[in-house]
């Protein structure tokens, strides 16, 4: 069946310092790459999304392209902020359409 | 629009007793879906509804665990007896007719804890 396979956290990092939080997935076919956000107290948003191979999802300063020769769709950003702090969530959604979590990588960032 | 709104937000109760979530999802939105947070185990998709009906409960765990969803207003998700292992966070999400899966709009989560 699908999964997707999130670096365990957490992710400790300064203000400024740059993001990676890797994602990668099996899947059979083409799915649909997403990543969510949780702020604390939160549900998930939905914060970028890619559907087909070398698209690129941005959106807040985050970046994510979909790689099908690697099976990955890595976070990034160049320069966290304090408020970045949450829990991102790396998704899939295939051919049933529906959507198949990773197990969230926790953000911290200080001050 | 308020969101979706779950309840409450907070659960503390003792094994064996029954534990009932509540979430009355976006106006308008036909599609509802609960799902349970847990470190080990991530985000696990339980139960979804289209249009007041069941669709897929192959994410419930066991038998103690069911979901209804009388109208389009207002679904429960009971744990009856529940087990310290049932610790987690319930969160359930709404999703308007047509429009994408991953446009689930997410309410702020109950934090079930059983001692």
């Amino acid at each position: 069946g699908d999964s997707v396979t999130q670096m365990e956290g957490p992710v400790t990092l300064s203000e400024e310092a740059f993001l990676t939080i890797n994602c990668t997935y099996t899947a059979t076919g083409y799915p649909s790459l997403f990543w969510y956000v949780q702020y604390p107290g939160e549900g998930l948003q939905l914060l970028l999304k890619a559907t087909k191979a070398d698209d690129k999802g941005s959106n807040k300063g985050f970046e994510a392209t979909y790689r099908k020769e690697t099976t990955s769709f890595h976070l990034e950003k160049g320069s966290v902020q304090v408020s970045d702090s949450a829990v991102y969530f790396c998704a899939l959604r295939n051919a049933g359409n529906m959507l198949t979590f990773g197990g969230g990588t926790r953000l911290m960032v200080k001050p | 629009d308020a969101g979706v709104i779950q309840s409450p937000r907070h659960e503390v109760t003792e094994m064996g007793q029954e534990v009932t979530l509540r979430c009355k999802p976006i106006s308008g939105h036909n599609s509802l879906f609960w799902y349970r947070q847990t470190m080990m185990r991530g985000l696990e998709l339980l139960i979804y509804f289209n249009n007041n009906v069941p669709i897929d409960d192959s994410g419930m765990p066991e038998d103690r665990f069911s979901a209804k969803m009388p109208n389009a207003s207002f679904s429960t998700l009971k744990i009856q007896p529940s087990e310290p292992r049932d610790s987690a966070v319930y969160f359930c999400a709404s999703r308007a007719q047509g429009s994408p899966q991953e446009t689930q709009y997410f309410g702020p989560g109950t934090r079930l804890l059983v001692l």
